[in-house]
C-alpha cells in the first residue's frame, strides 16, 4: 500500500533559524515527490517537486528538498525561516503506475517564534 | 488568468441531505481531480475526470459521484450525507498531456454536516 509519513505534527522554530520537515514514503513504484504548503482557509500551493535527476530540488520561497532513495525520504529544508512561513506543510507522492492521484501525508504545522 | 474557482466557499447541510460542489478549472486545463481533507488530515483522492469521464477513483463510497462538463468544469455530488463527510473539499485542475502532476488547487469548499 502507498503511504506517506510526516512524523512531526507540529514544529516551532525561531525566526531566522533553519528548518527541516521530515517526510518518509512507502511506495511500490518509482515515486514522484511533492511538497505543498497550505495557509489557513487556503488551498494547496506547490513548493517543489521531484521527478528524476538531481536529488536536491530547489523550490519557491527559498525552500529545497533532498530525495534519498535508500532512506525513502524527501525532507524539506529552509536555511532561514521567516514569520510568513508559518503554515501547514504537506508531503505527497505519486507514481505513473498508480495513475494520477497523489497520496498525501497528514501534514506538519509550522509555527514561527519572533 | 483565473486559477481554480470553487463554489460555494462554505455550506452547512443536515445529515441525509444531498450536496453539490462546483469547480471551474484553471484556463487551459482539461482534467479535474477532487480531494477530501478532513480536519487534521492530509487530502485524500476522491476521483478524477477527463473528457467528461471518471478516469480514476479513490476509496470512497458510491455516495460520492461527479460530473465533468464540455467546458471542463466539474461537480462533486454527495448523497445521504453523514457527519463524517464534514471536510474541506479541494478541486485540482491539470493538463492531461502534462502528466497530470501540474496540479493547481482551488481554495476549497468547507462542508459542515450537522
Amino acid at each position: 500500500a502507498q503511504s506517506v509519513t510526516q512524523p512531526d505534527i507540529h514544529i516551532t522554530v525561531s525566526e531566522g533559524a533553519s528548518l527541516e520537515l521530515r517526510c518518509n514514503y512507502s511506495y511500490g513504484a518509482t515515486p514522484y515527490l511533492f511538497w505543498y504548503v497550505q495557509s489557513p482557509g487556503q488551498g494547496l500551493q506547490l513548493l517543489l517537486k521531484y521527478f528524476s535527476g538531481d536529488t536536491l530540488v530547489q523550490g519557491i520561497k527559498g525552500f529545497e528538498a533532498e530525495f534519498k532513495r535508500s532512506q525513502s525520504s524527501f525532507n524539506l529544508r529552509k536555511p532561514s525561516v521567516h514569520w510568513s512561513d508559518a503554515a501547514e506543510y504537506f508531503c505527497a507522492v505519486g507514481a505513473i503506475e498508480y495513475g494520477n492521484k497523489l497520496v498525501f501525508g497528514a501534514g506538519t504545522i509550522l509555527r514561527v517564534k519572533s | 488568468d483565473a486559477g481554480v474557482t470553487q463554489s460555494p466557499t462554505h455550506l452547512i447541510k443536515t445529515r441525509g441531505q444531498q450536496v453539490t460542489l462546483r469547480c471551474s478549472p484553471k484556463s487551459g486545463h482539461d482534467t479535474v481531480s477532487w480531494y477530501q481533507q478532513a480536519l487534521g488530515q492530509g487530502p485524500q483522492f476522491i476521483f478524477q475526470y477527463y473528457e467528461e469521464e471518471e478516469r480514476q477513483r479513490g476509496n470512497f463510497p458510491d455516495r460520492f459521484s461527479g460530473h465533468q462538463f464540455p467546458n471542463y468544469s466539474s461537480e462533486l455530488n454527495v448523497n445521504a450525507l453523514l457527519l463524517g463527510d464534514s471536510a474541506l473539499y479541494l478541486c485540482a485542475s491539470s493538463l492531461a498531456t502534462g502528466g497530470n502532476y501540474g496540479y493547481t488547487f482551488g481554495s476549497g469548499t468547507r462542508l459542515t454536516v450537522v
